[in-house]
């Protein structure tokens, strides 16, 4: 069963901050990652989708990284600004594409 | 583009009530899944389809039933609401194709039983 952890559980940066946010996983035998964010009250909007085959994924402010060998993925924000302030989900598809999810992290971007 | 819908977005029961929610997408996607999410306890899968007429059980299946008699829609059945069941119940539904594949969550139902 994949395991999908994410640290740090919580971070505030001032605005303006790069964010570093991380993802590990236990089976390296993966389709592809994918990022999730989530506002208070509100649905998953998915961010980015890297593939298995990929190291990394930009979408503008965005990047993800994924190192399948180490079972990591990390997503970069750029110049951070109050309106990225959401929890940020990873999640892995396994057997028929059932999600496996990291419990997130939460960000605070301080004005 | 509406995508993958859920009604209600909001209910509240009285324990032992039973009620339906309604998940429908419009992408003609084969995988579709119900998780619900509570504080702590991060997304866990409860039930999901592989295609109309195929259904299965995932992590916490308990207490609800579902059904999958066309592409389009999913919906979750509570069979006699309780109080455990208080919840953000979200729909996906994903596509595969080219070994890969995608998921997309509606914008849930808050229920709370009382």
């Amino acid at each position: 069963k994949q395991e999908v952890t994410q640290i740090p559980a919580a971070l505030s940066v001032p605005e303006g901050e790069n964010l570093v946010l991380n993802c590990s996983f236990t089976d390296s035998a993966i389709y592809n990652l994918q990022w999730f964010r989530q506002d208070p009250g509100k649905g998953l909007t998915s961010l980015l989708l890297i593939q298995s085959s990929q190291r990394e994924q930009t979408s503008g402010r965005l990047n993800a990284s994924l190192d399948k060998s180490s079972g990591r993925s990390t997503l970069y924000i750029a110049a951070s600004q109050p309106g990225d302030s959401a929890t940020y989900l990873c999640a892995l598809p396994g057997d028929d594409y059932k999600l496996s999810f990291g419990a997130g992290t939460t960000v605070t971007v301080r004005a | 583009n509406a995508g993958v819908t859920q009604t209600p977005k909001f209910q509240v029961l009285k324990t032992g009530q039973s009620m339906t929610l309604q998940c429908a997408q419009d992408m003609n996607h084969e995988y579709m899944s119900w998780y619900r999410q509570d504080p702590g306890m991060g997304l866990r899968l409860i039930h999901y389809s592989v295609g109309a007429g195929i259904t299965d059980q995932g992590e916490v299946p308990n207490g609800y039933n579902v059904s999958r008699s066309t592409t389009e829609d999913f919906p979750l059945r509570l069979l006699s609401a309780a109080p455990s069941q208080t919840s953000v119940y979200f729909c996906a539904s994903s596509y595969s194709g080219q070994g890969t594949t995608e998921a997309f969550f509606g914008q849930g139902t808050r229920l709370t039983v009382v």
